[in-house]
């Protein structure tokens, strides 16, 4: 049982480039989701899902797209990336909406240093 | 709205002192409070959550926190540091039912001998 993974751990871009991170989850998990985490900023969200081919919007979303055309799988892309998105991104992931019941499991993070 | 404010981006104590890490939060319901703990180059991992059960909420590595709703406070604390609780601290709100997390902007524990 992996948990949540992430793929790759770390990438450099360089501005306009594009890329997507993987994250993927054995635990059968219906909602997913995404974050960045800055110095000093705490986790910010970015986007999650609440089930396969749904996804939503959270804090800050702006210059990223998501998919989840599978369960487990949970795809963040950036189109043209930019410093701005030089970050740590973690993906997480829960059963179910009710976070009194839930907890939700992290992945080791994706670290994307933009050029 | 909801948010968390933690009150110290770092918290330096020796080995054997107590941990006190602050929170404090606003909700215009109910909340449940979560702490996780980020270790150096790794993801997040829950210490303990309320989840408006029991106020004093037991968590793991001997970490425990009481949820005051009197001052909007769910403050962290562990009797005797260890070396290894160095790590990040962040504290986390949501509302009921309601799966998305915010988070504080952390803190960071530092423990020396």
């Amino acid at each position: 049982n992996a948990g949540v993974t992430q793929t790759p751990k770390f990438r450099v871009l360089k501005t306009g480039q594009s890329m997507t991170l993987l994250c993927a989850q054995d635990m059968n998990h219906e909602y997913m989701y995404w974050y960045r985490q800055d110095p000093g900023m705490g986790l910010r969200l970015i986007h999650y899902s609440v089930g396969e081919g749904t996804t939503a919007k959270g804090e800050v979303p702006d210059g990223y797209n998501v998919s989840r055309l599978k369960k487990q799988n949970f795809l963040l892309g950036l189109e043209s990336a930019a410093p701005s998105q030089t970050s740590v991104y973690f993906c997480a992931s829960s059963y179910s909406r009710d976070s009194s019941q839930e907890t939700q499991y992290f992945g080791p993070g994706t670290r994307l240093l933009v050029l | 709205a909801q948010s968390v404010t933690q009150l110290g981006s770092h918290v330096s104590v020796s080995e054997g002192a107590l941990v006190l890490l602050r929170c404090n939060y606003s909700s215009s319901v109910p909340p449940y409070l979560f702490w996780y703990v980020q270790y150096p180059n790794q993801g997040l991992q829950l210490l303990l959550k309320y989840t408006s059960a029991a106020t004093l909420v037991k968590g793991i590595n001997g970490f425990e926190a009481e949820f005051k709703k009197s001052e909007t406070s769910f403050h962290l604390t562990k009797p005797s540091a260890h070396m290894s609780d160095a790590a990040e601290y962040f504290c986390a709100v949501s509302s009921t039912g309601y799966s998305t997390l915010t988070f504080g902007k952390g803190t960071m524990l530092l423990v020396s001998p």
